[in-house]
């Protein structure tokens, strides 16, 4: 079954920490992956997205993801936080085709602390 | 400027009221999505359409309908508002290239009384 899993429901990172957010999928086909930001009241935001190439994709606001086919991962990195990162993030994979629609993970809740 | 919209952003109404809420993109988009979203849960797929006069429903059940009449447009109704169908409704479109990457509408919060 198609499926991904954001492990950490909540993470607290201190302002100025690093921060790793955790993704794994499970998909049939050789998947898209994107992440996205969410602040309250808000729509989603793409941050960054792989499709082919480079493992390693830069986002906007400084973050990067890291694709590791072998472990069926896409995990989010920031090397500095800053407060206007508190947000839910979701991680979501889709087919090649294109429109087809995207499955998301329940989403990871990033509050930084000062 | 190329966007998606979403009116009304919040929506407080009562028990057994019609309701629509309107998703208007300016992406010239052929596929147009619609999301729930409850708090601390994923995104569910409710309806989807590829195009003017497709309309799908998605993996999670809702009694919900929408149309595509227009490119651009692509509302969802609910006939009888209950209160079990309270929570965010997000819009979003994507295009034929670029992949499956989505759009997304700022969403309504919809609370039924």
């Amino acid at each position: 079954a198609q499926s991904v899993t954001q492990p950490d429901i909540h993470i607290t990172v201190s302002e100025g920490a690093s921060l790793e957010l955790r993704c794994n999928y499970s998909y049939g086909a050789t998947p898209y992956l994107f992440w996205y930001v969410q602040s309250p009241g808000q729509g989603l935001q793409l941050l960054l997205k792989y499709f082919s190439g480079d493992t390693l994709v830069q986002g906007i606001k400084g973050f990067e993801a890291e694709f590791k086919r072998s472990q069926s991962s896409f995990n989010l990195r920031k090397p500095s936080v800053h407060w206007s990162d508190a947000a839910e993030y979701f991680c979501a994979v889709g087919a090649q085709q294109a429109g087809t629609a995207l499955i998301f993970g329940k989403g990871t809740t990033l509050s930084v602390s000062s | 400027e190329a966007d998606i919209y979403q009116t009304p952003r919040y929506l407080v109404i009562g028990t057994g009221k019609k309701i629509t809420l309107e998703c208007s993109q300016t992406m010239g988009h052929d596929k147009m999505y619609w999301y729930q979203q409850d708090p601390g849960m994923e995104l569910h797929l409710i309806h989807y359409s590829y195009g003017v006069n497709s309309t799908e429903k998605g993996d999670l059940s809702s009694e919900s309908t929408v149309s595509r009449i227009r490119t651009e447009h692509f509302p969802l109704t609910l006939e009888s508002a209950r209160p079990s169908h309270t929570s965010q409704y997000l819009c979003a479109s994507s295009g034929t290239s670029g992949g499956p990457e989505a759009f997304f509408g700022q969403g309504t919060r919809l609370t039924v009384v």
